[in-house]
């Protein structure tokens, strides 16, 4: 089972940068979003589709729609520059997979 | 708030058995899953392991032959053991926590909230 992400996303500071992850069985599983900067350990920024975990700002949000989920950062900061990866089950709740990261560059 | 210490051996030949262990401190153990996950050189994430709140283990379809992971409750601590290592098990290896969500009907998972510092363990003859 595989989820499917864009390798880049550019945006520029003040824009909204939209990352999206497919898979066949998002329909049925929830997508978790985490963002890992340079030598540090991953965080998770969106839970459960669209519910943002304490201390993560509001600019981050989730959103499910069919085989696809989206992780939406209204007014990018330059902070934001990070890899990106979504994370789901197959469809059978076995085991857990990772999308294979999307870059945003803040330009 | 939760902390995870890793630790674990970082060069080993191919053939041997890759150990390492994590420890919690400030939560209680019982209340989590616990997984393992790891990241090759300039790649991505990619999830190996994991034992939940129950004992029960489920593992990445690609690497189960190979892998275990155990827990010792009374020392808050779990462990992954990887055998026959090759050069593609190259990677930073981190453990990290999720809690279930059970309120309004079936659990799921609140996603791996808390990981540890990552260990890089390199497989070289």
């Amino acid at each position: 089972y595989e989820l499917t992400q864009p390798p880049s996303v550019s945006v520029s500071p003040g824009q909204t940068a939209r990352i999206t992850c497919s898979g066949e069985a998002l329909p049925k599983q929830y997508a978790y979003w985490y963002q890992q900067k340079p030598g540090q350990a991953p965080v998770l920024v969106i839970y459960k589709d669209s519910e943002r975990p304490s201390g993560i700002p509001e600019r981050f949000s989730g959103s499910s729609s069919g085989t696809t989920v989206t992780l939406t950062i209204s007014g990018v900061q330059a902070v934001d520059e990070a890899d990106y990866y979504c994370q789901s089950a197959d469809s059978t709740s076995t085991y857990w997979v990772f999308g294979g990261g999307t870059r945003l560059t803040v330009l | 708030q939760m902390q995870i210490q890793q630790w674990g051996t970082g060069l080993l030949k191919p053939s041997e058995t890759l150990s390492l262990t994590c420890t919690v401190y400030g939560e209680s153990f019982s209340d989590y899953d616990w997984s393992w996950i790891r990241q090759p050189p300039g790649k991505g994430l990619e999830w190996i392991a994991e034992i939940n709140r129950g004992g029960s283990t489920t593992y990445n379809p690609s690497l189960t032959s190979r892998v275990v992971i155990l827990e010792d409750t009374s020392k808050n601590q779990f462990s992954l053991k990887l055998s026959s290592v090759t050069a593609a098990d190259t990677a930073v290896y981190f453990c990290a926590s999720a809690r279930k969500d059970c309120s309004g009907g079936p659990c799921h998972s609140t996603g791996f909230e808390y990981w540890g510092q990552g260990t890089l363990v390199t497989v070289s003859s």
